[in-house]
């Protein structure tokens, strides 16, 4: 199975930019990188997604590494909204698109 | 636009016991996966239909089945519940023309197996 690693809990301060790391060294040519992020008692969302270059869009960007074996979800500027467990999954295209989800990252902004 | 629903929101079965979940996926998708999140973990893919049909499944269990209904709906059923089946199951829609794949996940079937 795809494999992603992050690190179990990160804190920020509010209104301050905020680098979320995810490794993933068995990813393959086609796996995409998905980050969606869970708030308490709800599913989880959708991020943003890539394959090899760097995204952007309203919520974040993400960075992947020219090896792609790593990535970075960045949130330019946390809110308190923003807390919340993010999770770095492997969506493989020639696998029926399943995705692979990490154990995720808790985000806690302090106001 | 109506997002995706599940039901019940939470249950209580004992060990040995069967239990169906339902989920109704967002309008326009055709695709439902489900999802066991155990308490901390991050969720695990159970399997997806497309269409009516088993398209792809995680490393579960035979006792874990679903069907997929015309209206793209769908059920999760459990056959002979252990207590590691307890979990939030999580099932999400998506429209595989979307290019983003983007799931649209439910709040999810809390169950608890005592």
């Amino acid at each position: 199975d795809a494999k992603t690693t992050q690190p179990n809990s990160m804190e920020s301060n509010e209104e301050e930019p905020v680098h979320l790391p995810c490794n993933h060294s068995t990813i393959s040519g086609t796996d995409y990188i998905h980050w969606y992020r869970q708030l308490p008692s709800q599913g989880p969302e959708y991020v943003i997604h890539g394959l090899t270059s760097n995204v952007n869009n309203r919520m974040a960007s993400l960075a992947i590494a020219e090896d792609r074996k790593s990535s970075t979800l960045i949130l330019h500027r946390a809110t308190l909204r923003d807390a919340a467990v993010y999770y770095c999954i492997l969506r493989q295209l020639y696998n029926f698109n399943k995705f692979y989800f990490g154990s995720g990252t808790k985000l806690n902004v302090k106001p | 636009e109506t997002g995706v629903t599940q039901s019940p929101t939470h249950l209580i079965k004992t060990r040995g016991q069967q239990v169906t979940l339902r989920c109704s996926s967002q309008s326009g998708h055709n695709t439902v996966s489900w999802y066991q999140q155990a308490l901390g973990q991050g969720p695990q893919f159970i399997f997806q239909y497309y269409r009516e049909e088993e398209n792809g499944r995680g490393n579960f269990p035979p006792r874990f089945s679903g069907l997929q209904f015309p209206n793209y709906s769908s059920e999760l059923n459990v056959n002979a519940l252990e207590l590691d089946d307890s979990a939030l199951y999580l099932c999400a829609s998506s429209n595989p023309r979307d290019g983003a794949y983007e799931q649209y996940f439910g709040p999810g079937t809390r169950l608890t197996v005592t």
